[in-house]
């Protein structure tokens, strides 16, 4: 099993539409929780941490449910700009040295 | 204050030659990792280092790899005899301390093809 899963989609919803990624891990110790967005060919970069208590920036909300071992990652009102593919990130133990990253979910946005 | 920069960007190499990429850290880090990215794939942890120190190497392949970052200058990735399973996206980050609970922003990546 994975550390990390992520279904791969892909995704191609329409602008406008509210669409939801989800992820799953494995080591029960994990500490710390990201999502990331890769662009194609290029580096990816933080979009928001995780937290117990879920958290919201934007049109971006994420959730984890640690007794399930699951995160998720809705957004809402779609944009073109939202198409890329989107990394569910864990920390297993609370340091830097080691984030595990699932393969990734890929979003269309659709004109 | 310049993110992390990572030279070449891109990088062709036939078999068996050697490469070297570059990583220079933000301004004041003084951890650095790398990760690879195989295409279709996610990203790997490789190697953790901090100055003059290998911290962590649990992900680097045991022959042909080689990672350092010396007191002065960049984090430097060496593979030698490249073969075509090497070409891949080779991304650094830096962070000030060891601690993880707040992600940590890569570079623009390497892209190592191999011919």
């Amino acid at each position: 099993r994975k550390e990390v899963e992520q279904d791969p989609g892909p995704f191609n919803v329409p602008e406008g539409a509210t669409v939801a990624f989800n992820c799953t891990y494995s080591n029960s110790a994990s500490q710390s929780f990201f999502w990331y967005r890769q662009d194609c060919r290029k580096e990816p970069k933080l979009l928001m941490s995780v937290y117990s208590s879920g958290n919201e920036d934007g049109r971006f909300t994420a959730q984890l449910n640690r007794a399930s071992q699951y995160i998720s990652l809705l957004i809402r009102d779609s944009k073109l700009s939202d198409s890329a593919t989107y990394l569910c990130v864990v920390n297993p133990r609370g340091s830097a040295r080691q984030l595990t990253f699932g393969s990734g979910t890929q979003l269309t946005v659709l004109p | 204050n310049a993110g992390v920069m990572q030279n070449p960007r891109h990088l062709v190499r036939r078999r068996g030659q050697e490469a070297r990429l570059r990583c220079s850290p933000m301004k004041g880090h003084s951890h650095v990792y790398w990760y690879r990215q195989l295409p279709e794939e996610g990203l790997k942890f490789m190697v953790y280092l901090q100055k003059e120190n290998i911290i962590d190497e649990s992900g680097m392949p045991k022959e042909r790899f080689s990672a350092e970052f010396p007191k002065e200058g960049p984090s430097i990735l060496r593979i030698q005899q490249v073969v075509r399973g090497d070409s891949a996206a080779y991304f650094c980050a830096s962070s000030s301390s060891g601690e993880g609970n707040y992600g940590y922003t890569f570079g623009s990546g390497t892209r190592l093809t191999v011919v």
